[in-house]
């Protein structure tokens, strides 16, 4: 069974500019989420998706931050203008569902953003 | 929010040793993941253990959700342990399915 595909596996911009990153989740996995980690910390929820809905986007920076999960599957996280701070590994997971054992997340390997 | 708190947050250890990593949560939780996090920073899971015990080859783990702990022990360590171990929680009085990450023990497995 494949896991989670992200791409790109890294990115170098300058700040202010924008940039994308995109998520494929295990198949027939309803829940997607991103989250960020910076250097040292554990990973911390951007966006949780159910289906094409969002469940939470309470942790996402809407000034600059922006999802979509349109059909339900595949997602794209947006950064417009990234800053400084912005620099991080950005996670995707998915899981069957939500609550109890259909919330096991799984993780994709990561894009590591710089941002100088 | 749900605090987690995991210890030690540095372990040295020479290969064959053993080893337990402790993570203490505030909260009670649906949801308790262990993963590793290894060097080039992928995020594999260990285990989905919201209580009980489990084990898989040289790894086990056991979660007394009644006093909000959970225990990972690494048996026979090897160099491939090296990374970073991350406990997670759903906390269950939320009302939202974000998983709580503790800052992660790591762990440095020399020949």
């Amino acid at each position: 069974e494949a896991g989670v595909a992200q791409s790109p596996r890294y990115k170098i911009i300058e700040k202010r500019q924008s940039v994308a990153f995109w998520c494929n989740p295990i198949s027939g996995h309803a829940t997607l989420y991103w989250y960020q980690q910076i250097l040292g910390q554990g990973p911390k929820l951007l966006i949780q998706f159910q289906n094409n809905g969002v469940v939470d986007d309470s942790q996402l920076p809407k000034d600059r931050f922006s999802a979509e999960r349109l059909k339900g599957v595949d997602s794209t996280l947006k950064i417009q203008p990234a800053k400084l701070e912005d620099s991080a590994v950005y996670l995707c997971a998915s899981s069957l569902g939500l609550g109890g054992n259909y919330n096991e997340q799984f993780f994709g390997p990561g894009t590591r953003l710089t941002v100088l | 929010g749900i605090q987690v708190e995991q210890s030690p947050p540095d372990l040295i250890l020479q290969e064959g040793a053993n080893s337990t990593l402790r993570c203490n949560f505030s909260d009670s939780v649906n949801n308790l993941q262990w993963f590793h996090q290894n060097p080039w920073g992928q995020l594999i899971n260990l285990f989905y253990i919201p209580s009980g015990t489990k084990q898989n080859g040289r790894l086990s783990a056991t979660t007394v959700a009644t006093e909000r702990y959970s225990l990972l022990y690494i048996s026979s360590s090897q160099t491939t342990d090296s990374g970073v171990y991350f406990c997670a929680v759903e906390d269950s009085g939320a009302g939202s399915y974000q998983l709580t990450f503790g800052k992660g023990t790591k762990l440095s497995v020399i020949p």
